[in-house]
């Protein structure tokens, strides 16, 4: 499976536009892009998953370009609320989240 | 929306006693997982269920451990002799496959 890399913190104030940066150098063409929100003491929250271009949800955006060895979580107008970590996660396209391997996320801190 | 539930919130078990984590996942759900996460670390991928077997298990899920689909609605994860090691969350997720996991609220298991 896919290695992934991303920054270890962030901070922004509330109103901004957040985006997350996901390097995953290794990844095979049946990959997909996945992440997850966490906050302290409870479970991984899906948030968006991508193939390729862009995805948009009601919470945020993914971009991936086309080479597929990064993607940008892209959160708007950020809230206290958004205060989390944020991990970025390769799939495969059968067998579920088997061996899925979260790295160490991304601690997005948001500043009144 | 639907959810996975895990029981109990919190367990606490001397060193050596025999622990039995509880989860539902959500119903229509064809994998399942056991992830753990000790304090302040990384969410690890413990096993993973499909089929009625397992499907996948990381160095972690060593002999100490087994994972059961008793009937149709619950799975469960038992610890044999549990280590001061073995303290962190578990949590439980399920999912139709490679999209969207859902994960439970955790189970805290505290070893002393």
């Amino acid at each position: 499976l896919a290695k992934t890399t991303q920054p270890i913190s962030m901070d922004s104030y509330e109103g901004q536009e957040v985006n997350i940066t996901c390097s995953h150098n290794n990844i095979a063409t049946n990959d997909y892009i996945t992440w997850y929100q966490q906050f302290p003491s409870q479970g991984p929250r899906f948030i968006i998953q991508g193939y390729k271009t862009k995805v948009t949800n009601e919470v945020a955006s993914l971009f991936i370009p086309a080479d597929r060895k990064s993607s940008t979580l892209s959160l708007p107008r950020v809230s206290l609320s958004d205060t989390a970590v944020y991990y970025c996660l390769v799939v495969k396209d059968s067998g579920g989240y088997q061996k899925v391997t979260f790295g160490t996320g991304t601690k997005l801190q948001v500043i009144p | 929306e639907p959810e996975v539930t895990q029981t109990p919130s919190h367990q606490v078990t001397q060193m050596g006693q025999e622990v039995i984590l509880r989860c539902v996942p959500i119903s229509n759900h064809l994998y399942f997982y056991w992830y753990r996460q000790i304090l302040g670390q990384k969410v690890e991928f413990l096993v993973s269920f499909y089929n009625n077997e397992i499907s996948e298990k990381s160095e972690i899920f060593d002999d100490q451990f087994s994972v059961e689909r008793p009937d149709g609605s619950n799975f469960t994860l038992k610890i044999r002799s549990t280590k001061l090691e073995d303290s962190a969350m578990y949590f439980c997720a399920s999912s139709e496959g490679e999209l969207e996991a859902f994960f439970g609220q955790g189970t805290r298991l505290t070893v002393v």
